[in-house]
């Protein structure tokens, strides 16, 4: 099994607050590399799936990076509001089957 | 929009009990996927299954089994459930490759009494 580490763990921010996570994978057999937010009580929603070495993705706030050759993605949030809180996780597949490795998860909790 | 239907959201079954846990998605998608989420111990991995009637072992497979006998619907099956099979259950279904995203159903939180 490859691992996929995210760290921290958890995170505590204020409103407002532009906040950062990273997510390390093997970084031989690269395919792949998802993000997802999993809210509380809902189903977990992708945010990105990156392919390509130096890839960068936004979506209103959040954006994502990649860097296959060293294995790790960054996932970025500018302005953390309080709906933002929720676990980030992140997926990486090797491409030499079709099963996503998955992380622990980032808890993130934004204060009002 | 594609949709991933669990059939119950919360479910108490007793020990010893078979227990079915069905999924259907509605996007033709080839991949589906049965997991298990506990606290500390992340997403796992029980069974996934690429084509109707092929079905793979993940990581945890001791205890399930799964039938997929139309494209549309996965099945998880605990044969005789126990107490450590007090989980949250997740299903998840994607197209072919993996470099595009996976959708999820809603989740079955099974308690085994």
């Amino acid at each position: 099994i490859l691992n996929v580490e995210q760290s921290p763990q958890s995170l505590h921010v204020q409103e407002g607050d532009s906040t950062n996570f990273t997510c390390s994978f093997p970084s031989s057999n690269f395919y792949a590399l998802h993000w997802y937010r999993w809210e509380t009580a809902k189903s977990p929603e992708a945010l990105f799936v990156m392919t390509l070495n130096g890839d960068e993705k936004k979506k209103g706030r959040i954006s994502a990076t990649l860097n296959t050759k060293e294995g790790y993605s960054y996932l970025y949030i500018k302005g953390s509001q309080p709906e933002d809180s929720a676990t980030y996780l992140c997926a990486h597949n090797a491409g030499n089957n079709r099963k996503l490795i998955w992380g622990l998860g980032t808890s993130l909790a934004v204060n009002p | 929009d594609v949709k991933v239907t669990q059939s119950s959201r919360y479910l108490v079954k007793r020990t010893g009990e078979k227990v079915f846990l069905e999924c259907v998605q509605d996007m033709d998608h080839e991949n589906m996927f049965w997991y298990r989420q506990d606290p500390g111990l992340g997403l796992r991995l029980i069974y996934f299954s690429y084509d109707v009637k092929m079905k793979e072992k993940g990581d945890i497979p001791e205890g399930y089994s799964v039938s997929r006998e139309k494209k549309e619907r996965f099945s998880l099956i605990l044969e005789s459930a126990s107490t450590n099979q007090t989980s949250m259950y997740l299903c998840a279904s994607t197209p072919g490759a993996l470099n595009t995203e996976a959708f999820f159903g809603q989740g079955t939180r099974l308690t085994v009494v």
